[in-house]
């Protein structure tokens, strides 16, 4: 079944590193995926994972994948105050014509 | 490029009234969709299409209804607006039939409020 879950609220502050966790239920998955919405916008693909890795490094992004846990998560290091948003994860199934996103994670960064 | 437009951006309607949500985009994109986003729910996907002529429901189908005459355009239409589609509506869309490969990232228009009162 597709269904990801996320926590609600997370804050931290200027120059701090984030962790912001998303859990799945579909091991079938094949992508997961972080987004970012910024107030007022439309979500904006930040990173993403292929379900055969562990981990994958994007400048201040670092996404860890937990397969046997089902777990993922976004790091953001020196967090600044343009990353408060919302931040959603979603994963998408082989052969399934559609993505499943989390509820969403909002991050606001204290100055 | 424009990227994914929608329009309009708010919109107010009065419960039993119809009106069709507009989505464009200019990227030749196969695969378009339709979400809507609300407090502590995510998003959920209303529809979606992999191609001109084709459509399919996603999560939460129930008093919508949508149509693929072009690649370019997927609107939504609302037959008889409740107030339990009070939301924020999401068109999203990207290359080729099937969303969110690893070149293919769902591209997302900036929505449009929608009220019903």
């Amino acid at each position: 079944g597709e269904d990801v879950e996320q926590s609600l609220f997370l804050s931290v502050r200027e120059g701090d590193s984030s962790v912001i966790n998303c859990t799945y239920t579909d091991s079938s998955s094949t992508y997961l995926y972080w987004y970012k919405q910024e107030p007022g916008a439309g979500l904006q693909l930040l990173t993403y994972i292929f379900s055969n890795m562990d981990m994958k490094q994007d400048q201040r992004l670092t996404v860890l994948l937990n397969k046997k846990d089902k777990h993922l998560s976004l790091r953001i290091a020196d967090t600044q105050t343009g990353d408060s948003a919302i931040y959603f994860c979603a994963e998408r199934y082989y052969g399934n014509n559609r993505l499943a996103f989390g509820k969403g994670n909002q991050v606001v960064v204290i100055p | 490029n424009a990227g994914v437009t929608q329009t309009p951006k708010f919109q107010v309607l009065k419960t039993g009234q119809s009106m069709t949500l507009q989505c464009a985009q200019d990227m030749n994109h196969e695969y378009m969709s339709w979400y809507r986003q609300d407090p502590g729910m995510g998003l959920r996907l209303i529809h979606y299409s992999v191609g001109a002529g084709i459509t399919d429901q996603g999560e939460v189908p129930n008093g919508y209804n949508v149509s693929r005459s072009t690649t370019e355009d997927f609107p939504l239409r609302l037959l008889s607006a409740a107030p339990s589609q009070t939301s924020v509506y999401f068109c999203a869309s990207s290359y080729g039939s099937s969303p969110g490969s690893y070149n293919s990232p769902l591209h997302f228009g900036n929505g449009t409020r929608l009220t019903v009162t």
